[in-house]
């Protein structure tokens, strides 16, 4: 079982809909949550950050964490054809600085 | 400039041979990780530094590999005897400290290893 698994998609949303992104963890120790979004061919970009159960709301940006079931989501309001990337999911185990990243989900926002 | 620069953008090199790659993080930054971003594979972590030592090399893929950072701030990834699977994009990222956890990352190398 790989330690942060995400859905490789592509994952295609009509213009303004919501996407969701979904990504699961197998190591019940993990501390904290990252969404990145990385361009084709660019480095990848941090949009979101969460270490609490619950949602967190930034902008069109919402992530929810289950540390119960081990899965941490991303929405994204409103879609936009800017919002086409690929969305990887990274987890810190606490106490261990490195991000243990996904293999990412590739979102196409259709106009 | 305001960003984690790498150097050079784009290597390609012969199998067998040593390559050197660079990364200047963020000024002040004290943390510094290497990543390896293979095609269609997330991103791999290789190596971090605080300060100028590696606390953890865990990722390491063999003893090809080494990383070093001198005066904490510059760092150079040496793979020596380079292979075809060596081929990936090698990020940089660096953070205030090893406690923050937000990483902000280089634009890569990519490596190609024919």
């Amino acid at each position: 079982q790989k330690e942060v698994e995400q859905n490789s998609g592509p994952l295609s949303v009509p213009e303004g809909a919501i996407a969701s992104l979904n990504c699961t963890y197998s190591d019940r120790g993990s501390q904290s949550f990252f969404w990145y979004r990385q361009y084709s061919g660019k480095s990848p970009e941090l949009i979101m950050s969460i270490y609490s159960n619950g949602d967190k709301e930034d902008g069109r940006f919402t992530a929810q964490l289950n540390k119960a079931s081990q899965y941490v989501s991303l929405l994204i309001r409103d879609s936009q054809p800017s919002d086409s990337a690929t969305y990887l999911c990274a987890v810190r185990l606490f106490g261990n600085e490195k991000l243990t990243f996904g293999t990412g989900t590739r979102l196409t926002i259709i106009p | 400039g305001a960003g984690v620069s790498q150097s050079p953008s784009n290597k390609v090199t012969e199998k067998g041979k040593d390559v050197e790659l660079r990364c200047d993080p963020i000024s002040g930054h004290t943390a510094l990780y290497w990543y390896r971003q293979s095609l269609g594979q997330g991103l791999e972590f290789l190596i971090y530094f605080q300060g100028n030592s590696a606390p953890d090399k865990s990722g390491l893929p063999s003893d090809r590999f080494s990383a070093e950072r001198t005066g904490g701030s510059v760092s150079t990834l040496t793979i020596q005897r380079t292979q075809q699977e060596d081929s990936a994009v090698y990020l940089c990222a660096s953070s205030w400290d090893s406690l923050t956890d937000t990483q902000y990352f280089g634009p890569g190398t990519r490596l190609t290893v024919l």
